[in-house]
């Protein structure tokens, strides 16, 4: 079965200052990974994904996120950090069976507070 | 173009009473996913349509959940006799290109 860690539940970090959201997953097979925000009362918005091809994929919002097979991490990084950053994070693993349905396993979140 | 909206944006409901959840996918979007989300937790999946077809039902915390789907469009989450624990935010997302998931703002559900 697959699953998701996030290890930090909370993270605080200073405006300007970089960051790095911990994620590691389990899954037997190659897998698609992402990486979504969700704001206060808002949806998840995907931040961006990993299915193939380059380790380091960029996202929105000058995020991007380097996928380590070795040490089954999706660690997802920002060179600074915007006050407006502040919101719950989410890593999740999907099967990524074209057609076949792509259920997501989500971590349980990462909340992000930035300091001005 | 228009995203995955859901309706209510909030219900409020007794316990013993049923509701019923509403997903509107992206046009042209075959997959549909409803998700739960308890308070401070993440996300669990409930039930994956392809077409209106649901081969995997397997998240569906009770027989007391059961969802369907018109066509390729629009998806109801029923939840009959529903009880305090069933009080959660339930998404619904629909899958385009390689299976990425748009999530819709979801319905907060809240059982007294």
């Amino acid at each position: 079965a697959q699953s998701v860690t996030q290890p930090d539940i909370h993270i605080t970090v200073s405006e300007g200052a970089s960051l790095e959201l911990r994620c590691n997953y389990s899954y037997g097979a190659t897998p698609y990974l992402f990486w979504y925000v969700q704001s206060p009362g808002q949806g998840l918005q995907l931040l961006l994904k990993y299915f193939s091809g380059d380790t380091l994929v960029q996202g929105i919002k000058g995020f991007e996120a380097e996928f380590k097979r070795s040490q089954s991490s999706f660690n997802l990084r920002k060179p600074s950090v915007h006050w407006s950053d502040a919101a719950e994070y989410f890593c999740a693993v999907g099967s990524g069976r074209t057609g076949g349905g792509n259920k997501l396993t989500f971590g349980t979140g990462t909340q992000l507070k930035v300091e001005l | 173009g228009a995203g995955v909206s859901q309706s209510p944006s909030n219900k409020v409901t007794e316990k013993g009473k049923d509701v019923e959840l509403r997903c509107d996918p992206i046009s042209g979007h075959t997959a549909l996913y409803w998700y739960r989300q308890r308070l401070g937790q993440g996300l669990e999946f409930l039930i994956y349509f392809q077409g209106n077809s649901a081969p995997d039902k397997s998240g569906l915390p009770s027989d007391r959940f059961s969802a369907e789907r018109t066509g390729e469009s629009v998806s109801t989450l029923t939840i009959q006799r529903t009880q305090q624990e069933d009080s959660a935010v339930y998404l619904c997302a629909s899958g385009g290109y390689q299976e990425t998931q748009y999530f819709g703002p979801g319905t907060r559900l809240l059982v007294l």
